[in-house]
């Protein structure tokens, strides 16, 4: 069945630190890929989604590639704020799957002054 | 506009109790679901309402029970839960099954 494996935190970074989550996926067919973002006491937001192979998507200075040959969507930041701490959740949907979302682990980022 | 709407923020019950989540949007979504997430764990799917009609249900026990009265509110509707289904309820929603999906803030569930 289709799956995520996410980089496991906690992980802790200095202000204006480059940032790397791993993302890697198992699924047949053609997923779309996503991350989302989870701040504290708060539900998920949307940061970003590729919906085909080398699809880049961005946002906030967030950027993912959807890489088919290595079944991976990692998570990159160039400079993180100490605003970007949270919870952040890659995804997949499979095709045909219903709307189904595959969560990974979760990894907590902690930036620091 | 991306909002998806929960109520309560916070709900406390008790193990007899009978109780209510509320979700609504307005983005004109025809897809609609509940997820369940407990601390520190990613959410997991309990169902999707597709059009109004109950599309997936993940075998969740009977104790939960969604109605989706109209395209716009999805509600989740709690009998006899038990203390492990303290938890994150979130409810999200999408133009069809096959879009991005736009999650809600969430119900805080305690369970005494």
């Amino acid at each position: 069945g289709n799956s995520v494996t996410q980089m496991e935190g906690p992980v802790t970074l200095s202000e204006e630190a480059f940032l790397t989550i791993n993302c890697t996926y198992t699924a047949t067919g053609y997923p779309s890929l996503f991350w989302y973002v989870q701040y504290p006491g708060e539900g998920l937001q949307l940061l970003l989604k590729a919906t085909k192979a080398d699809d880049k998507g961005s946002n906030k200075g967030f950027e993912a590639t959807y890489r088919k040959e290595t079944t991976s969507f990692h998570l990159e930041k160039g400079s993180v704020q100490v605003s970007d701490s949270a919870v952040y959740f890659c995804a997949l949907r499979g095709y045909n799957q219903g709307g189904k979302l595959i969560f990974g682990q979760g990894t907590e980022l902690s930036v620091k002054p | 506009d991306t909002e998806v709407t929960q109520t309560p923020k916070h709900l406390v019950m008790g193990m007899t109790n009978k109780k209510s989540l509320k979700c609504e949007q307005h983005m004109g979504h025809r897809a609609m679901y509940w997820y369940k997430q407990k601390a520190k764990k990613p959410p997991e799917l309990m169902f999707v309402y597709s059009y109004e009609k109950l599309s997936i249900n993940e075998s969740v026990p009977s104790r939960f029970s969604p109605e989706c009265p109209n395209s716009s509110l999805l509600n989740l509707h709690l009998h006899a839960l038990q203390p492990e289904d303290s938890a994150l309820y979130l409810c999200a929603s999408s133009q069809g099954v096959v879009d991005t999906q736009y999650f809600g803030p969430g119900t805080r569930l305690t369970v005494l």
